[in-house]
């Protein structure tokens, strides 16, 4: 079994402060973790995964996360905000050969200017 | 370019009613999902398929059926529509097993009155 819980479903950072979105999961099997993001009435795009390289994952627009597997987490940064990084971030996982995808409950991020 | 796309983006209506909801991808992806997006729980699979001719229930399956017949295309099909499924519908396709990124459609908006 696995699952996934963001610890916040609100944030909200000025421009130009760090970001960090909370996710900590439970898996079986060795996972997969990726997060998605989803601009308002847009489809999902995918941010970055983990998959058992490099345990720092860098992604698109600055984003980067760490996986801990002590802590089992893993969070999302940004060192700053940007007004267009508005928007609802999803934390996913998978097991390792297995398809289908288990989401958090999303965090939506506020950046006030 | 190659592209998932869901038809339609918006669709009411009524109770009772059979509701068809496309989902067809240009990628060539041997495996397709479902997803239904409700506030407070990410999104939940309603169905999979991994090719032709397969197909299997996710989470919240019932309600709701899907047929493979070709690569390209996973309708979604509510038999008698219900209040509690209305919801935004999020298609998905993957091409790659292990690595598992899946590529999402804009989304169905779906009401049911």
């Amino acid at each position: 079994a696995q699952s996934v819980t963001q610890l916040d479903s609100h944030v909200s950072v000025s421009e130009g402060t760090p970001v960090l979105l909370r996710c900590n999961y439970s898996s079986s099997y060795s996972p997969s973790l990726f997060w998605y993001v989803q601009h308002p009435n847009k489809g999902l795009q995918l941010l970055l995964k983990y998959t058992s390289a490099a345990t720092l994952v860098k992604g698109i627009n600055g984003f980067e996360a760490e996986f801990k597997k002590s802590e089992t987490s893993f969070h999302l940064t940004k060192p700053s905000a940007h007004m267009s990084d508005a928007a609802e971030y999803f934390c996913v996982v998978s097991a390792k050969g297995r398809r289908a995808l288990t989401f958090g409950s999303g965090t939506r991020l506020q950046v006030q200017p | 370019d190659a592209e998932i796309t869901q038809s339609p983006r918006h669709k009411i209506t009524e109770t009772g009613r059979q509701v068809t909801l496309a989902c067809h991808q240009t990628w060539n992806h041997n495996n397709m999902f479902w997803y239904r997006q409700d506030l407070g729980h990410g999104l939940r699979l309603i169905h999979y398929s991994y090719g032709v001719q397969d197909t299997n229930k996710g989470e919240v399956s019932d309600g709701y059926s899907v047929s493979r017949s070709n690569t390209e295309d996973l309708p979604l099909t509510l038999e008698s529509a219900a209040s509690s499924q209305t919801s935004v519908y999020f298609c998905a396709s993957s091409e790659d097993r292990s690595k598992n990124i899946q590529y999402f459609g804009a989304g169905t908006r779906l009401s049911v009155l």
